[in-house]
This record gives C-alpha cells, structure tokens and sequence, in this order.
C-alpha cells in the first residue's frame, strides 16, 4: 500500500500571502495525484487531478506540481475562503486510494 | 448539475447492519464509477470502496473487506454501501463520490463530485 505523508501538518499564512503545501508517496505514483479542500462541515472539493490539472471552476491562483514521489499545492495569494484543511490523494496504485493526512491551512 | 445525495446513516449497535444509499442526479450514472469514502470525527479521508460503471469491478480497502460490499442499480440512479458487523472504529461521515473518468477513458481516477455525506454513529 501506498503511504502519502503532507508537511506541514499546520500552515499558517497571513491572507494575500503565498502558501505552498506539500506531499509525498512512499513510491512513485507518477502524475496520478490530486489535491482536494475541505472546510468544517462540508465535503471535500477536488481542486487538482493529474498532479497538476485544475478542477472545473478552480481559481487559478491554485497551482499542482511535481511527479513521481514530491508534489507541492501552491496558493498564490490566499483569500479568505482559502483557509481550510487541504488533502493529498494518489490514485495510480490502488486500491486503496491513499489520501494523506492533510494540512490545515489557517490564518496567521 | 450533478448532485449526489446520501442516506441511511444514525446511530446503530455494535454488531448491527446498516445499508447507505447516494442517490445520483445531473450526468449520466451509468457511465461512471463511483467511491465511498468514509471521515471519522475529527480525523482524515479514509477511501473505503469503489465501483465500476456497470458494477463489475468492486474494490475495497483492506480495513474494511469482507464486512462491507458496495452495489448498484443504474436504473435507479442510486449506488449503495452494505455495512456489516458495525464496530465503534467504523462511526464516521460517509460520502459518495463520482469518479472523476467515465468508463470510455478505461482510467479510474479521484472523485470529482461529493455528496455532503451521511452520518454513522456505532455506540450501545
């Protein structure tokens, strides 16, 4: 099984600022990576599929990079509808769809 | 525009059965695969299943197999979860989720819609 790890696991960033998440897979899973946002009380929102594809809708000051084992989810300059907890997952070998622990993004 | 719509979920005794449903709206059912996926309180996304878009190809994850099977009924919309001998460990929210590639692409993928999930609580 494929183990996904996210530093750090708390950001905390002033708004307008950048944030850079990061993530990665005990082996290679070469593109097959997405990033999602979830906010308290909501579900998850696929933000980043194929490492670095953004979603439909997605602003684009979300950006997805890396392949193989290191990926990093950038935020330009962060709104404040951007704090939120954000989660890895790897969809090349599976099952099981491995998400990582996810980072919480708050504000400084 | 898709909308998927979860229910079945309360609080149930340990050692009881519990069937969820997510019924599905807004694209074509029949061409997607689907995923549950379950959070408990507080903690991370833990994919538990998934099933092909003609419910062929069933997968689940080790933590799970062998108490849980996951089905469908494309004439209804509607994929469902079979939840057997409930346990505390298995008290989360539990979402359905459409997979993100249509069978055409022969790629299974991340879930690109979500429902806003159903709660299960196991406790006597």
């Amino acid at each position: 099984e494929i183990v996904m790890t996210q530093s750090p696991a708390t950001l905390s960033v002033s708004p307008g600022e950048r944030a850079t998440l990061s993530c990665r897979a005990s082996q290679s899973v070469s593109s097959n990576l997405a990033w999602y946002q979830q906010k308290p009380g909501q579900a998850p929102r696929l933000l980043i599929y194929g490492a670095s594809t953004r979603a439909t809708g997605i602003p684009a000051r979300f950006s997805g990079s890396g392949s193989g084992t290191e990926f990093t989810l950038t935020i330009s300059s962060l709104q404040s509808e951007d704090f939120a907890v954000y989660y890895c997952q790897q969809f090349n070998n599976w099952p099981p769809y491995t998400f990582g622990p996810g980072t919480k993004l708050e504000i400084k | 525009q898709v909308q998927l719509v979860e229910s079945g979920g309360g609080v149930v005794q340990p050692g009881r059965s519990l069937r969820l449903s997510c019924a599905a709206s807004g694209f074509t059912f029949s061409s997607y695969g689907m995923h549950w996926v379950r959070q408990a309180p507080g903690k991370g996304l833990e994919w538990v299943a998934f099933i092909s878009h003609d419910g062929n190809n069933k997968y689940y994850a080790d933590s799970v197999k062998g108490r849980l099977t996951i089905s469908r009924d494309n004439s209804k919309n509607t994929q469902y979860l079979q939840v057997n001998s409930l346990r505390a460990e298995d008290t989360a929210v539990y979402y359905c989720a459409k997979d993100f590639y249509g069978f055409w692409s022969g790629y299974y993928g991340p879930g690109d819609y979500w429902g806003q999930g159903t709660l299960v609580t196991v406790s006597s």
